[in-house]
């Protein structure tokens, strides 16, 4: 099946710092979304991006689909910021489509 | 209403227990889902409903059992779990096709199995 990669898979930054979360995957893609999970479970939809690039106040993506990566940055961060931030991508099968999640990043910002 | 509603938020349930879990959407999409995350991992498809109509099952053992009633509701119905089976359980919803077919997730029902 289709791997999803993300990197680094830990980072601790300091209040205001920026940061850059990758994704790779291994084979073309219908869609892909960005996910941020916070301490209670809760799965948030951050951007859905199947290429070209979005942003949304302090956050913005770029999808490059040809070179099966994306970029999530995260600028002037906030210790609201912290939790896991998943790549999910989806894959059409057998005529239904399957949404599989990397590994995730688990993003700490520290005050 | 753009959001994915699931029910209960916590079940505390025994291996001999029968419960349902329950979730609902009223945003027209016709395909929803059951993941399962364990804890520190990331969420795994169980099922796929596409027009109601199972579509993906991932090998998923038969005690659990997921129903579609209608358009608007998927439910999850246990039996004979064991405690291994605990773990955070969250339902999507998606357009079946379209430009903008992104995944809306529900918060989950944490279940424990003792």
């Amino acid at each position: 099946g289709i791997q999803v990669e993300q990197s680094p898979p830990d980072l601790i930054l300091q209040e205001g710092a920026n940061s850059t979360l990758r994704c790779n995957f291994s084979d073309s893609v219908n869609n892909l979304q960005w996910f941020h999970q916070n301490p209670w479970g809760q799965l948030i939809n951050l951007f859905y991006i199947p290429s070209g690039t979005k942003q949304n106040g302090r956050l913005s993506a770029t999808t490059v689909a040809t070179e099966r990566y994306s970029l999530l940055y995260i600028s002037s961060s906030q210790t609201t910021d912290s939790g896991v931030y998943f790549c999910a991508v989806v894959k059409a099968q057998g005529g239904s489509e399957k949404l599989v999640f990397g590994k995730g990043t688990k993003l700490t910002v520290n005050p | 209403d753009t959001e994915v509603t699931q029910t209960p938020k916590h079940l505390v349930m025994g291996m001999t227990n029968k419960k349902s879990l329950k979730c609902e959407q009223h945003m027209g999409h016709r395909a929803m889902y059951w993941y399962k995350q364990k804890a520190k991992k990331p969420p795994e498809l169980m099922f796929v409903y596409s027009y109601e109509k199972l579509s993906i099952n991932e090998s998923v053992p038969s005690r659990f059992s997921p129903e579609c009633p209608n358009s608007s509701l998927l439910n999850l119905h246990l039996h004979a779990l064991q405690p291994e089976d605990s773990a955070l359980y969250l339902c999507a919803s998606s357009q079946v096709r379209g430009p903008n077919y992104g995944y809306t997730f529900g918060s989950g029902t944490r279940l424990t199995v003792v």
